[in-house]
């Protein structure tokens, strides 16, 4: 199957703080998106970024899909922003199976 | 609003009882739906493929005797774990692809299982 290399692992920032989230894959894939994971377990959609830039917020991701790496940018960081965030990648022959990451935990401090 | 679907949000039962997870599209049909599982502070497993109407794909080490899925209709698919054991305590999540939204994949809410 498809490997999917997130860094870092662990992040802790202060709030205001920018950061950047790398997700780099071992072959190509059809869809990447990242995902936001709350306390609560829920996954939220943040991206659905297959290629380019895209912007929502304080939240932007660039795919160069030829180079098979993504990146999450954080800008202004806030307390609410904390959790696990992970990438997948849509690959293989079934249309809809992810392959995930390990996930960024990011802890952010008032 | 949610797109995806999943019930119950937690669960506990009792060791050797069974137990279904229900996860439903919304607003699309599904024919296919997937099953993943986490553990604490892991990354998510992907369990089995759901097929609608026809069986499921298992992933390699997963017992499907324990773990079975079904997929009735086009827009639910239900996993039923059998014979629960404490092992088996862990957050299940269900996901389908919204052909409707550039394909974008989305999660249900997850199911919390505790066996006891």
């Amino acid at each position: 199957g498809i490997q999917v290399e997130q860094s870092p692992p662990d992040l802790i920032l202060q709030e205001g703080a920018n950061s950047t989230l790398r997700c780099n894959f071992s072959d190509s894939v059809n869809n990447l998106q990242w995902f936001h994971q709350n306390p609560w377990g829920q996954l939220i959609n943040l991206f659905y970024i297959p290629s380019g830039t895209k912007q929502n917020g304080r939240l932007s991701a660039t795919t160069v899909a030829t180079e098979r790496y993504s990146l999450l940018y954080i800008s202004s960081s806030q307390t609410t922003d904390s959790g696990v965030y992970f990438c997948a990648g849509e690959g293989g022959s079934t249309l809809g199976r992810l392959y995930f990451g390990r996930g960024t935990q990011l802890t952010v401090w008032p | 609003g949610a797109v995806v679907s999943q019930h119950p949000s937690r669960v506990i039962c009792k060791s050797g009882t069974s137990v279904k997870i229900e996860c439903r599209s919304l607003d699309f049909q599904a024919t296919t739906m997937f099953w993943y599982r986490q553990f604490p502070k892991k990354s998510l497993m992907l369990m089995a493929t759901s097929n609608e109407g026809s069986k499921a794909t298992y992933e390699q080490g997963v017992e499907k005797d324990k773990f079975l899925i079904n997929h009735a209709s086009l827009t639910l698919s239900t996993l039923t774990v059998t014979s629960a054991h404490p092992e088996d305590s862990s957050f299940y999540i269900c996901s389908a692809r919204h052909p409707g939204s550039g394909n974008t994949i989305y999660f249900g809410e997850g199911s919390w299982l505790t066996v006891v």
